[in-house]
Formats: C-alpha cells, sequence, structure tokens
C-alpha cells in the first residue's frame, strides 16, 4: 500500500535558524507529493507540491524537491519565523480519479524568538 | 468568501447517541472529503464524494455515514457514537481535474468528543 513517513516532532528551533523537516513514501505507482501546513485552530492549506521526479515545489519561503531515487521530499526552509509555527503534513496522490491524499502522522514545529 | 464552513465547532456527546456533522462549500467543487485527526495517525480519510448524490469508503468508514445530496454539502452522520469516535474532524473540498491534483480546501474542523 501507500504509506508517507516524516520526521517525529515536536521540533523546536529558535529563530533565523534552518529548518528540515524529512519525508520519505512508499507507493505502488508514481505520485504527486505535497505538504500541507496547519495553523494552530485551522484547517490543513496546501504549501507546496511537486508532481514529478526532480521536481522543486516552494512557496514562503520553504523548498521542496522531489526525489525519486530515495522516494523523499524534505521540506526546508533557509531562516524560519516565529510565524512559521505550525504542523507541517507531508502527503502523496496516486491518481486514480478520485484524488485521495496519503497523509504523514504532522510534525509539530515550534519557533522562538 | 466563506470556502468551506463546517458546524458545529465543537460537540459532546454521550456514548449512544447520534449526530450530523454539517460541511458546506460555496467554491462550485466537485469532490468533498470528511477526514478524521488523531493523535500521532495524521489524518485518516473517513468518506469521500466525487460528485452530487455520490459517496465512497475511505481508509476509516465503519461507524459513519455520509450524505452528498446536494452539491455544496457533504454531510458526516454518526448514528449510534463510541468514545473511540472521540476525535477532530475535517472536511475538505476540491475541483475535479482529470490527471492532475487540485489543491483540497479545508474547513477549520470539529472537535468532538464522546464520553
Amino acid at each position: 500500500g501507500n504509506s508517507v513517513t516524516q520526521m517525529e516532532g515536536p521540533v523546536t528551533l529558535s529563530e533565523e535558524a534552518f529548518l528540515t523537516i524529512n519525508c520519505t513514501y512508499t507507493a505502488t505507482g508514481y505520485p504527486s507529493l505535497f505538504w500541507y501546513v496547519q495553523y494552530p485552530g485551522e484547517g490543513l492549506q496546501l504549501l507546496l507540491k511537486a508532481t514529478k521526479a526532480d521536481d522543486k515545489g516552494s512557496n514562503k519561503g520553504f523548498e521542496a524537491t522531489y526525489r525519486k531515487e530515495t522516494t523523499s521530499f524534505h521540506l526546508e526552509k533557509g531562516s524560519v519565523q516565529v510565524s512559521d509555527s505550525a504542523v507541517y503534513f507531508c502527503a502523496l496522490m496516486l491518481w486514480d480519479g478520485n484524488e485521495k491524499l496519503t497523509f504523514g502522522t504532522g510534525t509539530r514545529l515550534t519557533i522562538i524568538p | 468568501n466563506a470556502g468551506v464552513t463546517q458546524t458545529p465547532k465543537f460537540r459532546v456527546l454521550k456514548t449512544g447517541q447520534s449526530m450530523t456533522l454539517l460541511c458546506a462549500q460555496d467554491m462550485n467543487h466537485e469532490y468533498m472529503y470528511w477526514y478524521r485527526q488523531d493523535p500521532g495517525m495524521g489524518l485518516r480519510l473517513i468518506h469521500y464524494s466525487v460528485g452530487e448524490g455520490t459517496t465512497a469508503k475511505g481508509e476509516v468508514p465503519d461507524g459513519y455515514n455520509v450524505s452528498r445530496l446536494k452539491k455544496q454539502n457533504f454531510l458526516l452522520g454518526l448514528e449510534s457514537a463510541a468514545p473511540s469516535q472521540t476525535s477532530v474532524y475535517f472536511c475538505a473540498s476540491s475541483y475535479q481535474r482529470t490527471g492532475g491534483h487540485q489543491p483540497q480546501h479545508f474547513g477549520d474542523g470539529t472537535r468532538l468528543s464522546i464520553l
């Protein structure tokens, strides 16, 4: 079956630190990959996506590169801000006409000033 | 622009009671989804719908029923609530697009406690 494994949290960093949240996947086909973010008290929002190998998704200073050879999609940001504190979910989708996402367990990120 | 609206936001039930969670979207989306979010489990798909009048089972459908009588609404029902159904429930919707992913738009969640 399909599954997503992401870095256990919580992760606590100081403002302006470098961020990496690891994500690896197992899929029966060729998936599209996503990072969703959940701010406190809100639903999930799409942060970035990549649909084929070597694609780089980017948004709000965050980046992730689709690595087919290592089945990974690690999230990075060069300098985090307090406003980046949230829960981050890695997810995959295999197109079968139904657009179903498979999510990882989420990584809670806290940035301290 | 309201997006995806879930009601209620909080609810406490006793074991065996029934209730319905309502999801409404104003974006004319074809696809709608119900997830539950539990600590250490991420989001798990309960049921989904690819259009008005259609529903399908997701990963964890047992104990839940759904209906999509109108395109903009997707109802999640618990016929006989159990403590294991204590969770945060999220509704999401997206456009239909063949061969490509459209972002799912999420509501703010319903926190449900079963005593």
